[in-house]
């Protein structure tokens, strides 16, 4: 069965700090990774990631996958309180989205 | 504006009631999902539809129902026999479900409350 694991579940940081979130999947025929941040309501868009060892970069976010590893990381830097959210990370295998759980981040002031 | 909607914001089910999710898209996407969302557990998939007059199940369809009689529209019914059906619930759509690049654009969600 298709599996999306996310660490920690939580996290609770200082604005300024940086963070680093992390995604493993176990998924048949893998075709890309996304990550979402999910703030009240609809799931935004952040990355989607095909290929392993090339980051995706977006301000102060960025993200990389690695396919050996069957993982990836996203990196927030110089944390604000607008980044405070579930980021949610997702595997296309061969018809369908798996999510995995997401991860809580809380940026105090 | 383009874009994914839905309605209602929030939705109160008595028991045994069947009730009915609208979502709406104006994105010209082909395929178009359902997913379930509960504390601690992520994004389920309830249904899912890559085109107009077909749909699949998905991981928890028990005790939903779906229509796609339209390219825009991909209502779901949270029909009696599920028995838990209180969480927050996402309509999704994509340019092509078949396709590997594929994103998937959420709408705002409903959350269902049961009385």
């Amino acid at each position: 069965e298709d599996k999306v694991v996310q660490s920690p579940l939580s996290l609770v940081v200082h604005e300024g700090d940086t963070v680093t979130l992390n995604c493993s999947y176990e998924v048949t025929n893998f075709r890309s990774l996304l990550w979402y941040k999910q703030e009240k309501k609809a799931p935004t868009f952040l990355f989607m990631l095909t290929s392993s060892g090339i980051e995706k970069k977006s301000g102060r976010l960025s993200s990389i996958l690695d396919k050996k590893e069957l993982s990836s990381i996203l990196n927030i830097t110089a944390t604000q309180t607008g980044d405070s959210a579930i980021y949610l990370c997702a595997v296309k295998g061969a018809q369908k989205l798996v999510f995995g759980q997401g991860t809580r981040l809380t940026i105090n002031p | 504006d383009g874009g994914i909607t839905q309605s209602p914001k929030y939705l109160f089910r008595k028991e045994g009631q069947n009730v009915t999710l609208s979502c709406e898209q104006n994105l010209n996407h082909d395929a178009m999902y359902w997913y379930r969302q509960d504390p601690g557990q992520g994004l389920r998939l309830i249904y899912y539809s890559q085109i107009v007059n077909d749909f699949q199940k998905g991981d928890i369809a028990e005790g939903y129902s779906v229509s796609r009689e339209k390219k825009e529209s991909f209502p779901l019914t949270v029909t009696s026999a599920q028995k838990n059906p209180t969480a927050f619930y996402l309509c999704a759509s994509s340019i092509d479900g078949g396709s590997w690049k594929e994103t998937q654009y959420f709408g705002p969600g409903t959350r269902l409350l049961v009385l």
